[in-house]
């Protein structure tokens, strides 16, 4: 997890409400991403950053925005929160296309 | 749909034992790579092969690709209480970059 901070670690909100989840890395990457983890399903794509401001969707981008202004800061939005987003929320960085380092996770839960 | 699916989805055995994992995907791969993640906490990359690559060592890890079956294996030799934690593979697919996940094999060592 060295280097890669999320936050906030815990979030409990209601449904219909946005919420941003903010990802901060200090190893200064080019590739910043989102994941989501749910029983059965591994971990799935959000949108994925390959650059300050260059941004792409994942395979369940819907629901999601996400925003790169900076290279160490990558948030992930939820416009309106709905319970199927309840998850926990994955952000990772790397050099290219190789070895991933994950940061320590964020358990969200919609009511 | 997964582009990568582990198998068995859990395993359980004792220390001392030797574990293998196995992971098939669909389409032609840059790399596959080897995560574990230990309960609660964010995926440790292990290893990666190439798509040129038969076979790869790291301390007890051997892995293997082959690339006409779209498949590979993950071998834990001489498994530890310590190795208890899911294992996911996940692949780099061919002009992309994006790594997409298996849904992972739960690995339970007993002492």
């Amino acid at each position: 997890d060295a280097g890669i901070t999320q936050s906030p670690r815990h979030k409990v909100t209601e449904t219909g409400t946005p919420v941003t989840l903010r990802c901060h890395q200090t190893e200064n990457h080019r590739y910043m991403y989102w994941y989501r983890q749910d029983p059965g399903h591994g971990l799935r794509l959000i949108h994925y950053s390959y650059g300050v401001k260059d941004t792409d969707k994942g395979e369940v981008s819907d629901g999601y925005s996400v925003s790169r202004s900076k290279t160490e800061d990558f948030l992930l939005t939820l416009e309106s929160a709905t319970s199927s987003q309840t998850s926990v929320y994955f952000c990772a960085i790397s050099k290219g296309m190789e070895t991933q380092y994950f940061g320590p996770g964020t358990r969200l839960l919609v009511l | 749909s997964q582009q990568g699916e582990e198998d068995p989805q859990a395993l359980s055995i004792q220390e001392g034992e030797n574990a293998t994992m196995n992971c098939s995907y669909k389409t032609s791969i840059n790399n596959l790579q080897w995560y574990r993640q230990n309960s609660g906490r964010g995926l440790v990359h292990l290893i990666l092969i190439r798509s040129n690559e038969r076979e790869k060592h790291s301390g007890r890890l051997r892995v293997t690709l082959d690339t006409s079956k779209k498949s590979s294996s993950l071998l834990i030799t001489a498994s530890r209480a310590a190795d208890t934690a899911s294992y996911f593979c996940a692949t780099v697919l061919i002009n992309t970059d994006k790594l997409i996940f298996g849904t992972g094999t739960r690995l339970q060592v007993f002492p």
